[in-house]
């Protein structure tokens, strides 16, 4: 059965820092390009960034491109999100996705990112 | 990297077919066909009901289905059911390894 847990959501302060981490079980990252969708609550969901399977390609959505870093470490089965300069707009439930032929179609249950003071 | 636009709401008796619209532009829904959407049920992860516009994953009842005409996608729910009431969103590749979704959709089985 395929599994991705995200973990390391939280409250933090504007300005702040946080990584989030995917955990995959059954299902092995490596093969798949992975992506970060987010969703404020009660609103639809955004795509946030994207990494290929071997980990040289990134993208990222305009709203956050240069204060969020996407990674993966294949070894581990896991895949990261760097937030940094967080703001007010970035709270929301941050999902991984797992992508194939250009659709999401494993995604976790997602973790919770709330930036307030 | 503007979303796709699809209606806020939509309805149908239990039996009924409705069909729920994504309008996107040349650069994403009418340049790729790689449309996707999603079912997402409250306080649930969003599960992939149709990819590639039409295609079905294993498990998913033929009743969805999916369609693309110029820059509009449409996905239809034939013989709706009680369980089939949720927010439905679809999703474009939009080229240069960058996705995009629409706003959402709530589906009420009346």
């Amino acid at each position: 059965e395929v599994q991705l847990v995200e973990s390391g959501g939280g409250l933090v302060q504007p300005g702040g820092s946080l990584r989030l981490s995917c955990a995959a079980s059954g299902f092995t990252i490596s093969s798949n390009g992975m992506s970060w969708v987010r969703q404020a609550p009660g609103k639809g969901l955004v795509w946030v960034s994207r990494i290929n399977n071997d980990g040289s390609g990134t993208s990222y959505a305009d709203s956050v491109k240069g204060r969020f870093t996407i990674s993966r470490d294949n070894a581990q089965n896991t895949l990261y999100l760097q937030m940094n300069s967080l703001r007010a707009e970035d709270t929301a439930v941050y999902y991984c996705a797992g992508d194939h032929n250009y659709a999401f179609d494993y995604w976790g249950r997602g973790t919770l990112l709330t930036v307030s003071s | 990297q503007s979303a796709l636009t699809q209606p806020p709401s939509a309805s149908g008796s239990p039996g009924q077919s409705v069909t729920i619209s994504c309008t996107g532009t040349s650069s994403d829904v009418g340049g790729y066909n790689y449309v996707s959407w999603f079912q997402q049920h409250p306080g649930k992860a969003p599960k992939l009901m149709i990819y590639e516009v039409s295609k079905r994953p294993s498990g998913v009842p033929d009743r969805f289905s999916g369609s693309k005409s110029g820059n509009t996608a449409s996905l239809t729910v034939s013989g709706l059911q009680a369980e089939d009431e949720a927010d439905y969103y679809c999703s474009s590749y939009a080229g240069n390894r960058i996705w995009v979704f629409g706003g959402g959709t709530k589906l009420t089985v009346l």
